[in-house]
């Protein structure tokens, strides 16, 4: 069956502009994390959505990150006057229910600000 | 957990033997752990999970342990082979209303043939 699908899978970008990342989670899944993964890190947690609401948005870095999950399936990630820190990998996760539930993640989107 | 930067602590195994990843977790609060595998250019996989209540939990060749007094958990791989390859994170997870997950910084392992 399908898996998490990312698009774009590289995305390179320049400094201040603007960015959309597209996450198709696993059909059914209730839940949909977002992660950035820095060269040599662990995922570090940004955001949680529960169906179409967002449950934990604690780890967003700063007002230029945001995300939206408008039907409760597609989720997009968007960056605001990127910067060239925020070079990553944007990773994206679903989990068939909330809470302590295996997360199946994509392949990523490679973000690049230069 | 804490992050290593470019430089992941390394296991390196002869294919056969068995492999044991440690890892510390942070927070009292965690009631479900989990162990992912990372492989280049892919997102991290699940292996197996265990919760709070619980301290040992066995898969396919893998065994996870849960020591909660120090805040300890381990991944046992049994007779590793070259498939296993890897960087390999734990994973802490809480309630925050909604279910926060937090990884360590990732062990490799090199398997040796």
């Amino acid at each position: 069956g399908a898996g998490v699908s990312q698009t774009p899978s590289n995305k390179v970008t320049e400094k201040g502009k603007y960015v959309e990342l597209r996450c198709d989670p696993i059909s059914g899944h209730t839940a949909l994390y977002w992660y950035r993964q820095s060269l040599g890190q662990g995922p570090e947690f940004l955001i949680y959505f529960q169906g179409t609401g967002a449950a934990d948005d604690s780890g967003l870095p700063n007002d230029r990150f945001f995300a939206v999950r408008p039907e409760g399936s597609v989720s997009t990630l968007k960056i605001q006057r990127t910067e060239r820190g925020d070079s990553a990998v944007y990773l994206c996760a679903s989990s068939l229910k909330p809470g302590p539930y295996e997360q199946y993640f994509g392949p990523g989107t490679r973000l690049t600000v230069t | 957990g804490e992050s290593v930067g470019l430089h992941l602590p390394t296991l390196s195994v002869q294919e056969g033997d068995n492999s044991i990843i440690n890892c510390a977790y942070s927070n009292s609060a965690s009631d479900y752990f989990i162990w992912y595998k990372q492989e280049s250019g892919k997102g991290p996989q699940f292996i197996i999970d265990i919760r709070s209540n619980m301290d040992k939990r066995q898969g396919q060749r893998v065994t996870v342990l849960l020591n909660k007094t120090v805040k300890h958990l381990s991944l046992q791989i049994a007779a590793t082979q070259p498939g296993d390859s890897a960087v390999y994170f734990c994973a802490e997870s809480f309630n925050t209303g909604g279910f926060k997950t937090i990884f360590g910084a990732g062990t490799r392992l090199f398997v040796k043939a």
